[in-house]
């Protein structure tokens, strides 16, 4: 079964400009979650869809926006790129949203890197 | 808010030596805690969580934790190390009944020598 997949791999922007990184979630998985991971530290989170709407969101600058499709894929917005903005995206995939005392256990995608010059 | 703090970021051991990767987390209410691995330009990889029951989780390749609630702490351990251990580990916490969102510490890098 494929796993969370993200594209593109690799992406070099410069200071200004925009960017779009998308997500696929494992099949069956409506949950897809967003975080930026800098060089050098741990993962932060930015945004949770669940059923095309948003559940979560960290915190991060409206230059960062999100959405998810009707078939779960999701899509990762940044505007007026900073070079602070350079770090590994990665996106998560999970079955639904954990509500009481369940979790949703969440699967990672290999992530995008985004170089800002 | 919840926060997790990995006090070592780089630990060094040599192969089949004991290895322990502290984890220490603070939080107000009831929690989940993980351990994740990301080997280089990678993403992350499950390693174990603690959800409820045996303080003691294990994963398949031979680690474990110990989840110490009046310590607040979440420490992995492997009693020997192989070179393909060398990899980062992230500690993790997420609220009970708080949705999916991931609270990462900063990272331990393990480095296994010959």
């Amino acid at each position: 079964d494929a796993g969370v997949t993200q594209s593109p791999t690799h992406l070099i922007k410069t200071r200004g400009q925009q960017v779009t990184l998308r997500c696929s979630p494992i099949s069956g998985h409506k949950s897809v979650s967003w975080y930026q991971q800098v060089l050098g530290q741990g993962p932060q989170f930015i945004f949770q869809y669940y059923e095309k709407e948003e559940r979560g969101r960290g915190n991060f600058p409206d230059r960062f926006s999100a959405r998810q499709f009707p078939n779960y894929s999701s899509e990762l917005n940044v505007n007026a790129l900073l070079l602070g903005d350079s770090a590994l995206y990665l996106c998560a995939s999970s079955p639904g949203l954990a509500g009481g005392l369940n979790y949703n256990e969440q699967f990672f995608g290999p992530g995008t890197r985004l170089t800002v010059l | 808010a919840q926060s997790v703090t990995q006090l070592d970021s780089q630990v060094p051991v040599f192969e089949e030596a004991p290895v322990e990767l502290r984890c220490n987390y603070s939080s107000s209410v009831s929690v989940y805690l993980f351990w994740y691995v990301q080997y280089p330009n990678q993403g992350l990889q499950l390693l174990l969580k603690y959800l409820s029951g045996s303080t003691l989780v294990e994963s398949i390749n031979g680690f474990e934790a110990e989840f110490n609630k009046s310590q607040t702490s979440f420490h992995l351990r492997k009693p020997s190390v192989h070179i393909s251990d060398t990899a980062e580990y992230f500690c993790a916490v997420t609220i009970t009944g708080g949705g999916n969102k991931l609270t990462f510490g900063t990272g331990t890098q393990l480095k296994v020598e010959l």
